[in-house]
């Protein structure tokens, strides 16, 4: 079945530094890939998102490209604020639309002065 | 202001006790969902519901039940026969057409 596997944590870095998170998938067809980011005691909010092979999502200074040959849609991001401190999943949304996301176990990522 | 209502933040039951979630959204979403998340182990899916008066069981849906009688509302109750309930539950929504999905802020569920 559908799979995602991202970079076990925790990340450490000092503010400025450049962030990678790796994720990789395994999926039929042509699933829709997200990142997801988890601030300590809430919700889940959607980060960025791409639908097609090529795609480069961004926001907030993150970055992820859709890579279908490796699949694989790592985020990145140039230089890390303390405020980015939090858990980021990875997620995939199979071909149809209205089922239910696909996780990742999720990368704590912990950003010092 | 649009979005995904859960209540309560915090709730406690003692073992043997039904309990139920509240989820609510006002984003005239379709699609409602209910994810278990356990440290380590990042989201599992519970139940979903693509349209009112149907859904489906997730992963994990053994020792839960949810109802969809309107659009807006999809609560979650734990029953007592879920062996291990203490958990960060989240609900989430999706509308038509759409592959993203939008969450709550969660429910701490503590049973002792």
């Amino acid at each position: 079945g559908d799979s995602v596997t991202q970079m076990e944590g925790p990340v450490t870095l000092s503010e400025e530094a450049f962030l990678t998170i790796n994720c990789t998938y395994t999926a039929t067809g042509y699933p829709s890939l997200f990142w997801y980011v988890q601030y300590p005691g809430e919700g889940l909010q959607l980060l960025l998102k791409a639908t097609k092979a090529d795609d480069k999502g961004s926001n907030k200074g993150f970055e992820a490209t859709y890579r279908k040959e490796t699949t694989s849609f790592h985020l990145e991001k140039g230089s890390v604020q303390v405020s980015d401190s939090a858990v980021y999943f990875c997620a995939l949304s199979p071909n149809q639309a209205g089922t239910a996301l696909i996780f990742g176990k999720g990368t704590t990522l912990s950003v010092s002065s | 202001d649009g979005g995904i209502t859960q209540s309560p933040k915090y709730l406690f039951r003692k073992e043997g006790q039904n309990v139920t979630l509240s989820c609510e959204q006002n984003l005239n979403h379709d699609a409602m969902y209910w994810y278990r998340q356990d440290p380590g182990q990042g989201l599992r899916l519970i139940y979903y519901s693509q349209i009112v008066n149907d859904f489906q069981k997730g992963d994990i849906a053994e020792g839960y039940s949810v109802s969809r009688e309107k659009k807006e509302s999809f609560p979650l109750t734990v029953t007592s026969a879920q062996k291990n309930p203490t958990a960060f539950y989240l609900c989430a929504s999706g509308g038509q057409g759409a592959h993203e999905q939008y969450f709550g802020p969660g429910t701490r569920l503590t049973v002792t």
